[in-house]
């Protein structure tokens, strides 16, 4: 059963702490992505991935970081350097030639 | 850089009838132009897309219209059910394997 998973569905941190999202997808894919939303907000893209061992910075990677290490994985970690984490956390993953992103569920990321 | 804009942000419409939701974006090198529909709690779906060398594009009950010269791009959703009720993002690119930049999105309600 081919899809993207995120794991896991409700995260909740110390203001301070580090934190690991993951993102894992079988779709043998090339590129994945990160994005953040926020309540009555659109999409915001943190970072990209196009291959692996590459990736790129969006919009907001301010206080985020990534690996992409495997082709089925792609990590993002929301440092203590992000000033407002709190929010709904969208992985994406997607192929050269066909272009759709397939969205993984989210992770709901709460940080107190 | 891209900039999507979206409107309404929200729309209520009778079981029945047609909803139309709008985009426009500024980067005239954009030629990819996807659809997402996002139920609560959930990841967004793909439900159409369409590329710069096509004007319009429909399937089945959902349709989407392209105007390259004005920069603007719209859905259809016609004989509207209340399982359509959901969050519909646009969304532009270059290419459809590049970032893509989302519009801030509909909340469609349909009302039984």
């Amino acid at each position: 059963d081919g899809g993207i998973t995120q794991s896991p569905k409700y995260l909740f941190r110390k203001e301070g702490q580090n934190v690991t999202l993951s993102c894992e997808q079988n779709l043998n894919h090339d590129a994945m992505y990160w994005y953040r939303q926020d309540p009555g907000q659109g999409l915001r893209l943190i970072y990209y991935s196009q291959i692996v061992n590459d990736f790129q910075k969006g919009d907001i990677a301010e206080g985020y970081s990534v690996s992409r290490e495997k082709k089925e994985s792609f990590p993002l970690t929301v440092t203590s350097a992000q000033k407002n984490p709190t929010a709904f956390y969208l992985c994406a993953s997607s192929t050269r030639r066909a272009g759709e992103q397939y969205f993984g569920p989210g992770t709901r990321l709460t940080v107190t | 850089g891209e900039n999507v804009e979206q409107h309404p942000s929200t729309l209520s419409v009778q079981e029945g009838d047609s909803a139309v939701i709008k985009c426009t974006y500024s980067d005239s090198a954009s030629n990819y132009f996807p659809w997402y529909k996002q139920e609560l709690g959930k990841g967004p779906q793909l439900i159409i897309d369409i590329r710069s060398n096509v004007g319009e594009k429909k399937d089945q009950r959902i349709a989407v219209t392209l105007n390259k010269t004005a920069k603007h791009f719209s859905l259809h959703i016609t004989e509207t059910q209340p399982e359509d009720s959901a969050v519909y993002f646009c969304a532009a690119s270059e290419t459809s394997y590049d970032k893509v930049i989302f519009g801030p999105g509909t909340s469609l309600s349909v009302i039984p």
